[in-house]
């Protein structure tokens, strides 16, 4: 069964510094991933996607993403952050014993960014 | 442009009321979703339309009941609701199964 786990509920970073969310996936094949954020009392938002393409993937506001098939991670990254990035993110994987018609989303974390 | 909009933002019910969520998309996608989260949780999926018939029902009690009148709306029907069904209701879209799905903002639900 397809699974991501996040590593970290809780990630603090100050402003300016790299932002790191770490997102490891479980797939018996080929894996489409998705980061998404949720800022408080709204809905997701995709920030990114892998769909077997480039391995780099860029989002928006900043973000990025690298997948590493001998690692099975798709970590989250962004080279400075901001205020706004304070949020909660969730990694997710395409649902292959559903037909592909289920996400299913890792725990996530919540990015906290200190002046 | 990639929004869905649900109404309403927040609503307040009793455990005997009947109330309804509405979804709307534009985008022409022929998959709809509803999602239920609580507090710190991630989404958890409930039902997944496609082609507007029914294609997953994840279990749910019957007191959740969706409808898809056509490929731009969905609805959640809600009757006899229990306290601990207070959450955020998402509702999601994509082109097609399997492809990217789209969230709306929610409707936060309080069942008192």
């Amino acid at each position: 069964a397809q699974s991501v786990t996040q590593l970290g509920s809780h990630v603090s970073v100050s402003e300016g510094a790299l932002v790191l969310l770490r997102c490891n996936y479980s797939s018996s094949v080929p894996p489409y991933l998705f980061w998404y954020v949720q800022y408080p009392n709204q809905g997701l938002q995709l920030l990114l996607k892998y769909t077997s393409a480039a391995t780099l993937v860029k989002g928006i506001n900043g973000f990025e993403a690298e997948f590493k098939k001998s690692e099975t991670s798709f970590h989250l990254t962004k080279p400075s952050a901001h205020m706004s990035d304070a949020a909660e993110y969730f990694c997710a994987v395409r649902d292959l014993n559903t037909g592909f018609q289920k996400l299913v989303f890792g725990t996530g974390t919540r990015l906290l960014v200190s002046p | 442009d990639t929004e869905v909009t649900q109404t309403p933002k927040h609503l307040v019910m009793g455990m005997t009321n009947k109330k309804s969520l509405k979804c709307e998309q534009h985008m022409g996608h022929r998959a709809m979703y509803w999602y239920k989260q609580k507090a710190k949780k991630p989404p958890e999926l409930m039902f997944v339309y496609s082609y507007e018939k029914l294609s997953i029902n994840e279990s749910v009690p019957s007191r959740f009941s969706p409808e898809c009148p056509n490929s731009s709306l969905l609805n959640l029907h809600l009757h006899a609701l229990q306290p601990e069904d207070s959450a955020l209701y998402l509702c999601a879209s994509s082109q097609v199964i399997g492809e990217t799905q789209y969230f709306g903002p929610g409707t936060r639900l309080l069942v008192l």
